[in-house]
């Protein structure tokens, strides 16, 4: 069976610093990948999609970056977080580009920037 | 292009009485149209999708949804609120966007359980 990890769980990070999270899927090849931000109180923003290793699509411009360094590894990063960073991201996978695919989630990773 | 509403930010029910959440979607093809459930702290599970077969879905947790392609809506009902439900809740439409899909969310609806 799939599953989704991210890491870690939960961060707390001051203003200005560089950021990295992880997300790995097991049991699937080729998986589009999805990073999403939940900004308290409010719905899923997507931030970056990958149809295939080294292919990253942006969707909101701003001082994150995503990379697909493997096929199932997908990574966010920030060289220098602020304050309005904080929020529960969310890692995604999918098995294909078809519109009838189901997301499968992670478990999510809480960032407190301040 | 496509778009979700939510209608309701917040819906509070008791328990053993009818969940009605509502969403009315936007799209320029035939969506695919998915319902996601998030308990606080967590990633989101899948509760039920309509791909262009039957136009009432069932899904998990006694929780089923009716396409109606009239009037652009895909509400999730449930016959008898139990506690569990509490939590937060997503309609989600998905149409080719440049020969990709990508699903967009709605704001999203939580559910209050009263016992």
């Amino acid at each position: 069976s799939q599953t989704i990890h991210q890491w870690p769980a939960t961060l707390v990070q001051p203003v200005g610093s560089p950021l990295s999270l992880e997300c790995t899927v097991e049991g699937t090849s080729n998986p589009n990948l999805y990073w999403y931000r939940q900004a308290a109180g409010r719905g899923l923003q997507l931030l970056f999609y990958s149809v295939g290793i080294g292919q990253i699509s942006s969707e909101v411009p701003q001082n994150l970056s995503a990379s697909r360094p493997q096929d199932r590894q997908f990574i966010l990063s920030s060289k220098k977080l602020l304050l309005s960073d904080s929020g529960f991201y969310l890692c995604a996978w999918s098995p294909g580009a078809s519109g009838t695919d189901t997301q499968y989630f992670g478990p999510g990773t809480r960032l407190t920037v301040l | 292009a496509q778009s979700v509403t939510q209608l309701d930010s917040h819906v509070s029910v008791s328990e053993g009485t009818p969940v009605l959440l509502r969403c009315n979607y936007s799209s320029s093809y035939s969506p695919s149209l998915f319902w996601y459930v998030q308990h606080p702290n967590k990633g989101l599970q899948l509760l039920l999708k309509y791909t262009s077969a039957a136009t009432l879905v069932k899904g998990i947790n006694g929780f089923e949804a009716e396409f109606k392609k009239s009037e652009t809506s895909f509400h999730l009902t449930k016959p008898s609120a139990h506690m569990s439900d509490a939590a937060e809740y997503f309609c989600v439409v998905s149409d080719p966007v440049g020969g990709s899909y990508i699903p967009t969310f709605g704001r999203g609806t939580s559910l209050i359980v009263h016992p």
